[in-house]
């Protein structure tokens, strides 16, 4: 596969159940992204790594845990999220956080909280 | 705060007609601006950006200006034809940093 790919691409979860998005580039980038999109809002930066190690949290609540284990895999670790957090999760990638700007979309992931 | 102000949020258009989109931005310490569009099912793919020390791009039917004292910019699709039909989103980014400001996007409808 080439880009960025997200699984699952639909998710639906009670508010007490635990699960957990996962993002695999296959660009060789050093800089991997989260994004929260809501409907008619601007897309919400989550967190941001770069060459494996966070550089961005941007006031999360802490039932989401992001986890960078190389440079080609994130995953947003979810448990006991509010109905307030359906939304489409979009991972991104980029050379680098820093120097190179363009950022590169998976498909993301539509998560509905029941 | 740093934010993107895209308008309008819809925009409809007849096949063959041009279509522009309009971003203000509020950091003038930005100078990276890209341009996404997203289709239904899809996550936001780039289609065009431009650095602050250009005035224009252009590709194909797609251009985009960027007018740097007023803190400006905006897409230009020329010849709109009905798989233009998206959400397109602005975006603005400064150099050294980690965070991208995103617009609240644009629907754009192309009648056939």
């Amino acid at each position: 596969e080439t880009g960025v790919t997200q699984t699952p691409r639909h998710l639906v979860m009670g508010m007490t159940n635990k699960k957990s998005l996962k993002c695999e580039q296959h660009l060789g980038h050093n800089a991997m992204y989260w994004y929260k999109q809501s409907a008619k809002k601007p897309l919400e930066l989550m967190f941001v790594y770069s060459l494996e190690e966070r550089v961005e949290n941007n006031s999360v609540p802490s039932r989401f845990s992001p986890e960078c284990p190389n440079s080609s895999h994130l995953f947003l670790h979810l448990h006991t999220l509010q109905p307030e957090d359906s939304a489409l999760y979009l991972c991104a990638s980029s050379q680098d956080s820093l120097v190179s700007d363009t950022q590169y979309f998976g498909p993301g992931t539509r998560l509905t909280v029941l | 705060g740093e934010n993107v102000e895209q308008h309008p949020s819809t925009l409809s258009v007849q096949e063959g007609d041009s279509a522009v989109i309009k971003c203000t931005y509020s950091d003038s310490a930005s100078n990276y601006f890209p341009w996404y569009k997203q289709e239904l099912g899809k996550g936001p793919q780039l289609i065009i950006d431009i650095r602050s020390n250009v005035g224009e791009k252009k590709d194909q039917r797609i251009a985009v200006t960027l007018n740097k004292t007023a803190k400006h910019f905006s897409l230009h699709i020329t010849e709109t034809q009905p798989e233009d039909s998206a959400v397109y989103f602005c975006a603005a980014k400064k150099g050294g940093g980690f965070k991208t400001i995103f617009g609240a996007g644009t629907r754009l409808f192309v009648k056939a």
